[in-house]
């Protein structure tokens, strides 16, 4: 089965710009989550929707923002990118239930320059 | 202070040792995972669980979780098994997708 597909799989921004990323999960599973990954920070949680609906946001300035549609795919959204904002960016899908685990995709990596 | 902290950072081993990945818990959790990233990025779940040993392949994992500590073992290691090994674990109490990361393991076996 088709497994969790993000796009683009690049991308470059300017300063000041935004961008949307899209992530399309394991047919099934309601629950998308996405991460931020830098070199100095790790992994970081960033938001996890389930069925339309923010369930969890991790600790992101307002910037950040995302949505979940009927369909389970799951947008996320940078405005007025920073520097600091060049990251790869993984989204995971799940059945959500309990004793599943994640299935990751590919990440989109976010040069801003 | 992270809440998950993996050791060692950086591991090289040569072909066919045997590797052990720490990685220690102040949160409590219901299960913990432990993640697989190869260059380029993609990250593949290797395990989840939240009590005693599972096994996939040359792959064991274990968990107790009295002490807050679980173990990634690798039998007669490969130079495919060259990856960063990250553990994480979910909030008590959190949605699934709150997960908080430690910094990773470097692995590297040599041929």
């Amino acid at each position: 089965k088709a497994g969790v597909t993000q796009t683009p799989r690049y991308l470059i921004k300017t300063r000041g710009q935004q961008v949307t990323l899209s992530c399309s999960p394991i047919s099934g599973h309601r629950s998308v989550s996405w991460y931020q990954q830098t070199p100095g920070q790790g992994l970081q949680f960033l938001f996890e929707y389930f069925s339309e609906t923010q369930r969890n946001k991790g600790n992101f300035p307002g910037r950040f923002s995302g949505r979940q549609f009927s369909n389970s795919r799951s947008e996320m959204n940078v405005s007025t990118l920073e520097l600091g904002d060049s990251a790869l960016y993984l989204c995971a899908s799940s059945l959500a239930q309990e004793g599943d685990g994640y299935t990751f995709g590919s990440g989109t990596r976010l040069t801003v320059v | 202070k992270n809440e998950v902290e993996q050791s060692p950072q950086n591991l090289t081993a040569q072909e066919g040792e045997f590797i052990t990945i720490n990685c220690s818990y102040s949160v409590g959790i219901s299960a913990l995972h432990w993640l697989q990233q190869h260059p380029g990025g993609g990250i593949v779940s290797l395990f989840m669980l939240s009590s005693g040993k599972k096994k996939h392949g040359r792959l064991i994992a274990t968990i107790n979780i009295q002490e807050k500590h679980s173990s990634l073992h690798i039998t007669a290691s490969h130079p495919r098994d060259s990856a960063v090994y990250i553990c994480a674990a979910p909030y008590y109490g959190g949605s699934q997708g709150n997960l908080i990361f430690g910094k990773g393991t470097k692995l590297s076996v040599k041929p």
